[in-house]
């Protein structure tokens, strides 16, 4: 899978909206741009993913740049829980899911009160 | 809906002893897979069992080993365990099909610490 970059750490104010950035410039057309979360003491967690548009769900919305080398995922009312580490993953549709999930070190999401 | 449970939660092992971890499935998902997450990194793939057979395998070696059962739980097995091995082992079920759109469901995880 085509390699992801995200920022180490970022803060963020309760009630405010979010916006984690991840760039793909080597992304192939067909990767999806899956997002996953993982907050503290849990396994990760399925937020959002999309190949093209861009798309809304209950816990995120994600943007894709038209040029598809980078996203956005947007938490639209950060609170405490969503204080987590935010990982931005490629994954080929022409692939079967045999080769796993690869995560990088992800972004580390604080929370302000 | 039932998800993804690990067993035991912690474990406490000495090296060159073996363990076994389990994983029972979220309802209705046919594939397992199974993670290795030292500490403050993300979780690494060991390998995947669909059908009751391994899948696709991370870089992990020979002693790495697992199983799938009729009824889609699964075992991760380690043999000889290192003192490298201590990590919290990440269980995740899924519905077979194409990577893109494949969503993987994660239990809590259990945490080996090898002495």
């Amino acid at each position: 899978d085509a390699k992801t970059t995200q920022p180490n750490s970022m803060e963020s104010n309760e009630e405010e909206p979010v916006h984690l950035p991840c760039n793909h410039s080597t992304i192939s057309g067909t990767d999806y741009i899956h997002w996953y979360r993982q907050l503290p003491s849990q396994g990760p967690e399925y937020v959002i993913h999309g190949l093209t548009s861009n798309v809304n769900n209950r816990m995120a919305s994600l943007a894709i740049a038209e040029d598809r080398k980078s996203s956005t995922l947007i938490l639209h009312r950060a609170t405490l829980r969503d204080a987590a580490v935010y990982y931005c993953i490629l994954r080929d549709r022409r692939r079967g899911g045999a080769d796993g999930l690869t995560f990088g070190k992800g972004t580390h999401l604080i929370i302000q009160p | 809906e039932t998800g993804v449970t690990q067993s035991p939660t912690h474990l406490i092992k000495t090296r060159g002893q073996q363990v076994t971890l389990r994983c029972s499935s979220q309802s209705g998902h046919n594939t397992v897979s199974w993670y290795q997450q030292a500490l403050g990194q993300g979780p690494q793939f060991i390998f995947q069992y669909y059908r009751e057979e391994e899948n696709g395998r991370g870089n992990f070696p020979p002693r790495f080993s697992g199983l799938q059962f009729p009824n889609y739980s699964s075992e991760l097995n380690v043999n000889a365990l290192e003192l490298d091995d201590s990590a919290l082992y990440l269980c995740a079920s899924s519905l077979w099909g194409l990577a893109g759109d494949e969503t993987q469901y994660f239990g809590p995880g259990t945490r080996l610490l090898v002495l």
